[in-house]
């Protein structure tokens, strides 16, 4: 069974940073695009930012640009989310997601969700 | 970046009807469109991928159409387990966006 824990989320002060980690478990993470999606209280949902296997190639949206970054150990099936200068509005349960592929882009759909890690970012 | 744009945002149905939930991008995505369901407090479960198909055990009641600019999930016979919040998504080009969504309510 293919399963995806998030951890690494907790209360943080603005200014600060948190790394969140990803374990995949029921198959290989080497194998798989992955991804960072989060949703603030309340609200939708937003794509954060991939990876692509090997990790030569990430993506990310906008609003992480040059504070967040991802990146991948699949030597230890783990994902992982670094996140500085962190603000209020990063407020949100983070997903890890594993995309499944289809056509000719590489991220596909997300097939899979982990159960989602809460950051708050607050005073 | 491409804009989603879901109608409506909310919408209030009874068990056994039909709904449509629709979904216009800015631009054409081809047909890289996909829907999720999510119910309070879970994580999404994806419904439809590129544009029109029904995942791996989603029920045949739900189906997806479209391509370009304009995208539609149909909801067939409402069952009370349909009762959730509906998502799109482009995949087409990054960065990736979802539309804001559509609540699902039992009227």
């Amino acid at each position: 069974e293919v399963q995806l824990l998030e951890s690494g989320g907790g209360l943080v002060q603005p200014g600060g940073s948190l790394r969140l980690s990803c374990i995949g478990s029921g198959f290989f993470l080497r194998d798989h695009v992955m991804s960072w999606v989060r949703q603030a209280p309340g609200t939708g949902l937003e794509w954060l930012s991939s990876i692509r296997r090997g990790g030569d190639t990430t993506s990310y949206a906008d609003s992480v640009k040059g504070r967040f970054t991802i990146s991948r150990d699949d030597s230890k099936n783990t994902l992982y989310l670094q996140m500085n200068s962190l603000r209020a509005d990063d407020t949100a349960v983070y997903y890890c997601v594993r995309t499944e592929p289809y056509g000719t882009t590489w991220f596909g759909f997300v097939q899979y969700w982990g159960h989602g890690t809460l950051v708050t970012v607050s005073s | 970046d491409i804009q989603m744009t879901q109608s409506p945002s909310s919408l209030s149905a009874s068990v056994g009807d039909r709904v449509t939930i629709t979904c216009r991008a800015s631009q054409s995505i081809s047909n890289y469109l996909n829907w999720y369901q999510q119910k309070l407090g879970k994580a999404p479960k994806v419904l439809i991928f590129a544009a029109s198909s029904l995942q791996s055990g989603v029920p045949s009641r739900f189906s997806g159409s479209g391509s370009g600019t304009d995208f539609t999930l149909t909801i067939n016979i409402l069952q009370p387990e349909d009762f959730a919040t509906y998502y799109c998504q482009q995949t087409y080009k990054t960065p990736i966006t979802f539309g804001h969504g559509t609540r699902l309510e039992i009227k």
